[in-house]
């Protein structure tokens, strides 16, 4: 089993769409998760760190599950921008600089 | 501005050969990572430092070597011992222990035939 595993996708959804990626996560202390952005041949960008409490950005929702072991990510309205593919990363301890990232969930945004 | 640069951003290589990646950052971090990126995989670590002369091997370190002797600087050598050096290396870094938070270079694709 992969220690972080998200749906490849991809997910075509016309502008305005709301669209939700999940992830799942294997190692049980695990400490942080993130949300980062890679857009075709590019580098990966972080999108926004996820809480346990859930957090928001803008038209960008984060929800964390421990009990589940799950990551979502909710983004409304969205735009033809948006399209790229989302990673999922996982700190796996709250000390450790290593992170485990996931394969990626592409999103294609048409008009 | 600061940011993390990588040189170059295409490189290709006869097999057999050792070829070296350049990565600098001017953000004043104290660790800094390489990550190999093949298509429709995630991130895979290859080396970390955090802090300078000191370095530690990922999960798939095997024909790669780094050194670390200055704070900006994280050069990654791609041995002819390496099996399948053809991929995307990303460098990044990231400031103390706030190791979620990572900034990465633009890339270096490598093309080794």
């Amino acid at each position: 089993r992969k220690e972080v595993e998200q749906d490849p996708g991809p997910f075509n959804v016309p502008e305005g769409a709301t669209v939700a990626f999940n992830c799942t996560y294997s190692n049980s202390a695990s400490q942080s998760f993130f949300w980062y952005r890679q857009d075709c041949r590019k580098e990966p960008k972080l999108l926004m760190s996820v809480y346990s409490s859930g957090n928001e950005d803008g038209r960008f929702t984060a929800q964390l599950n421990r009990a589940s072991q799950y990551i979502s990510l909710l983004i409304r309205d969205s735009k033809l921008s948006d399209s790229a593919t989302y990673l999922c990363v996982v700190n796996p301890e709250d000390s450790s600089y290593k992170l485990i990232f996931g394969s990626g969930t592409r999103l294609l945004v048409r008009p | 501005d600061g940011g993390i640069t990588q040189s170059p951003k295409y490189l290709f290589r006869k097999e057999g050969q050792n070829v070296t990646l350049s990565c600098e950052q001017n953000l004043n971090h104290d660790a800094m990572y390489w990550y190999r990126q093949d298509p429709g995989q995630g991130l895979r670590l290859i080396y970390y430092s955090q802090i300078v002369n000191d370095f530690q091997k990922g999960d798939i370190a095997e024909g790669y070597s780094v050194s670390r002797e200055k704070k900006e600087s994280f050069p990654l050598t791609v041995t002819s011992a390496q099996k399948n050096p053809t991929a995307f290396y990303l460098c990044a870094s990231t400031e103390g222990d706030r190791g979620g938070e990572q900034y990465f270079g633009p890339g270096t694709r490598l093309t080794v035939t």
